[in-house]
């Protein structure tokens, strides 16, 4: 079975400008969650997505949002970048809501400069 | 106050040793999950062992098992025989709430295990 996929692996971007990134989940998996994983604050939760539905979201600006696809599919965006938006974007994903276990991919390094 | 704590930032084993990573936790939630990751220098977040709340025996996974002391609140991760390969970061995580929650993983700061030949 396929692991988590997320692409671009890599991206350099311009501060003001806006990025889309893209996370595939476990087949049958139907929840993906975003989580960002900067040297100063660790790891820190985003949002979740189940059925389409944002269920939960962490403590970020509105520059920050995501959306979900029929298929499980996610993306997430990050509007108006800056320097502090670098940092490596995991997603992981679950069977649902009534499951714990989360599956991570390999994640998205975003620079900003 | 912070909900996972892993108080030991580096740590340095010789190989074939047994180590046990300490990670304590903070929630009133009677219902909630935890779980430990390693993470290479690659990036990736790979899952290791996951202790329910409610689970009554030590979860194990090969070399690794979980020491889950829940009055002490405390979920030590042991690594048997250690390996080269085991140099990583790794990071306990929790996650409250019945069924699995909505907010998410609450990660710690991690430690970084270095296995020296």
């Amino acid at each position: 079975k396929a692991g988590v996929t997320q692409t671009p692996r890599y991206l350099i971007k311009t501060r003001g400008q806006q990025v889309t990134l893209s996370c595939s989940p476990i087949s049958g998996h139907r929840s993906v969650s975003w989580y960002q994983q900067t040297p100063g604050q660790g790891l820190q939760f985003l949002f979740e997505y189940f059925s389409e539905t944002q269920r939960n979201k962490g403590n970020f600006p509105g520059r920050f949002s995501g959306r979900q696809f029929s298929n499980s599919r996610s993306e997430m965006n990050v509007s108006t970048l800056e320097l502090g938006d670098s940092a490596l974007y995991l997603c992981a994903s679950s069977p649902g809501p009534g499951t714990y276990e989360q599956y991570f991919g390999p994640g998205t390094r975003l620079t900003v400069t | 106050a912070q909900k996972i704590t892993q108080t030991q930032p580096g740590m340095f084993v010789q190989e074939k040793e047994a180590v046990t990573l300490d990670c304590t936790y903070d929630t009133s939630d009677p219902s909630y999950g935890l779980f430990w990751y390693k993470q290479p220098s690659s990036g990736e977040m790979i899952f290791l062992i996951y202790q329910g709340s409610y689970d009554q025996q030590n979860a194990t996974e090969g070399r690794y098992s979980l020491n889950f002391q829940k009055a002490r609140k405390s979920a030590n991760l042991v690594i048997s025989a250690s390996q080269l390969g085991d140099s990583a970061m790794y990071f306990c995580a929790m996650r409250e709430g019945q069924g699995g929650g909505a907010d998410g993983l609450t990660f710690g700061k991690g430690t970084h295990l270095i296995i020296q030949p």
